[in-house]
């Protein structure tokens, strides 16, 4: 059972442009909602977090959207950029930021310059 | 700050050897680590989480006998990957929780296993 559903797999976004990436969650338990980034051969690097009791985080460019009511939350890449060209994952925990993390299964992004 | 070390990055051996892979924690103590596992475009999947001082914690599905963890100290778990097999060609990736409350895990750059 796959607890946390991530679309899409990958994902072309012109430079400049809003790349969006979509998860979805299924136990309610879960209160912890980080993005990753990684880039090949390394490991991810915590991008932003957000917890239920917001429905918006937002730190530069990158945005988090939440969804309580729908269980689905979002990641908004403004003004993307080649650089931003990495696999990017969410996840889901219960508790305190820290405790064992569910992956969604990653959405490849490429930007074009 | 929080940086995790992994060691080795790669490391290529015969079907039948034991192969160790150290995580370390290296401006922080860690009481508490986690083992990941990767496989090529696929997803992280939580193999284990490793406490200081006390025996591991597994994820259903995970061998224990297979995958031997070891956190002996506060900077320092092991995972150690007996017999290893082709199949158990991955990226092993660990990660580490600092000892304040509520701080996210911090990623080490994992270890390419490949098993011939």
């Amino acid at each position: 059972q796959q607890q946390v559903k991530q679309s899409p797999q990958s994902l072309i976004v012109q430079k400049g442009g809003i790349s969006i990436i979509n998860c979805a969650y299924e136990n309610t338990a879960f209160d912890y909602f980080p993005w990753y980034q990684q880039f090949p051969g390394k490991g991810p690097a915590l991008l932003i977090a957000i917890r239920p009791d917001v429905s918006e985080k937002k730190e530069g460019r990158f945005t988090i959207s939440f969804n309580k009511s729908a269980k689905q939350f979002s990641l908004h890449i403004m003004d993307s950029q080649p650089g931003d060209s990495a696999t990017y994952f969410c996840a889901a925990s219960k508790g305190e930021a820290g405790t064992a993390l569910i992956f969604g299964k990653g959405t490849t992004l490429s930007v074009s310059s | 700050g929080a940086v995790v070390s992994q060691h080795p990055s790669r490391v290529i051996c015969k079907s039948g050897t034991s192969v160790k892979i150290e995580c370390r924690s290296l401006d922080f103590q860690a009481t508490t680590m986690f083992w990941y596992r990767q496989f090529p475009k696929q997803s992280l999947m939580l193999m284990a989480t490793s406490n200081e001082g006390s025996k591991a914690t597994y994820e259903q599905g995970v061998e224990k006998d297979k995958f031997l963890i070891n956190h002996a100290s506060l900077t320092l778990s092991t995972l150690t990957v007996t017999s290893a097999h082709p199949e158990d060609s991955s990226f092993y990736i660990c990660s580490a929780k600092l000892p304040m409350s509520n701080q996210p895990q911090h990623f080490g750059d994992g270890t390419r296993l490949s098993i011939l």
